[in-house]
């Protein structure tokens, strides 16, 4: 497998913009999670989905951000409009569970984007 | 809440020395703990994990970590560090006794291993 793949590797934009963030997890992981990395916060857990379905969006930052996950081999992050303060590096992660698991299981990563918003 | 301190923003280490990169959790019921490593641009990588038994865990790279849980510490190590384990390290946790799904993760530590 070619691990998590995340699109695109790099993205500037203009303040105001749109911005799009794209994750395809590792075939039959049925956890997808997204992750925000900045230097003054951290790794921090955006919003997770179990199989497709949205579980935890508490970590969402504000009404400019929504995450979808329309298949299983598919999920979307996007901003908008987007702010200076969006930017950042953005991580996508899978894990696959046997049965409720979930705790003990480790996620794998993604490269991640890195966003700059100008 | 859970809760996971990595207290060295920085550890440095000569080649071929042993190395130590410190981690200390809050929890409250028993928790399962992770260290993940991370490679300029990079997404993070598992090394390993402690969910029961045995306080020293084995994981990828040659490194270990040491549950200690009157000292809330998992603490990484490897006997004899490489200039290529020079990256940044992050420890993370979850709560066995919470609702909580997502790992906590620290602030991570960077390692520089010297030639």
């Amino acid at each position: 497998d070619a691990g998590v793949i995340q699109s695109p590797r790099h993205e500037v934009t203009e303040m105001g913009q749109e911005v799009t963030l794209r994750c395809k997890p590792i075939s039959g992981h049925d956890y997808l999670f997204w992750y925000r990395q900045t230097m003054m916060r951290g790794l921090e857990l955006l919003i997770y989905f179990n199989n497709n379905v949205p579980i935890d969006d508490s970590g969402m930052p504000e009404d400019r951000f929504s995450a979808k996950m329309p298949n299983a081999s598919f999920s979307t992050l996007k901003i908008q409009p987007s702010e200076p303060r969006d930017s950042a590096v953005y991580f996508c992660a899978s894990s696959w569970v046997p049965g409720t698991l979930l705790m003990n299981t480790e996620a794998f990563f993604g490269q991640g984007t890195r966003l700059t918003v100008v | 809440a859970q809760s996971v301190a990595q207290p060295e923003d920085q550890v440095n280490v000569a080649e071929g020395n042993p190395l130590t990169v410190k981690c200390t959790y809050s929890v409250s019921g028993n928790p399962y703990l992770f260290w993940y490593v991370q490679y300029p641009n990079r997404g993070l990588q598992f090394l390993l994990k402690y969910i029961t038994g045995d306080n020293l865990v084995k994981g990828s790279y040659g490194f270990e970590a040491e549950f200690n849980k009157s000292q809330t510490s998992f603490h990484l190590k490897k006997p004899s560090a490489l200039v290529s384990d020079s990256a940044l390290y992050f420890c993370a946790v979850r709560d066995l006794s919470g609702s909580a799904r997502q790992l906590t993760f620290g602030s991570g530590t960077q390692l520089t291993v010297l030639p």
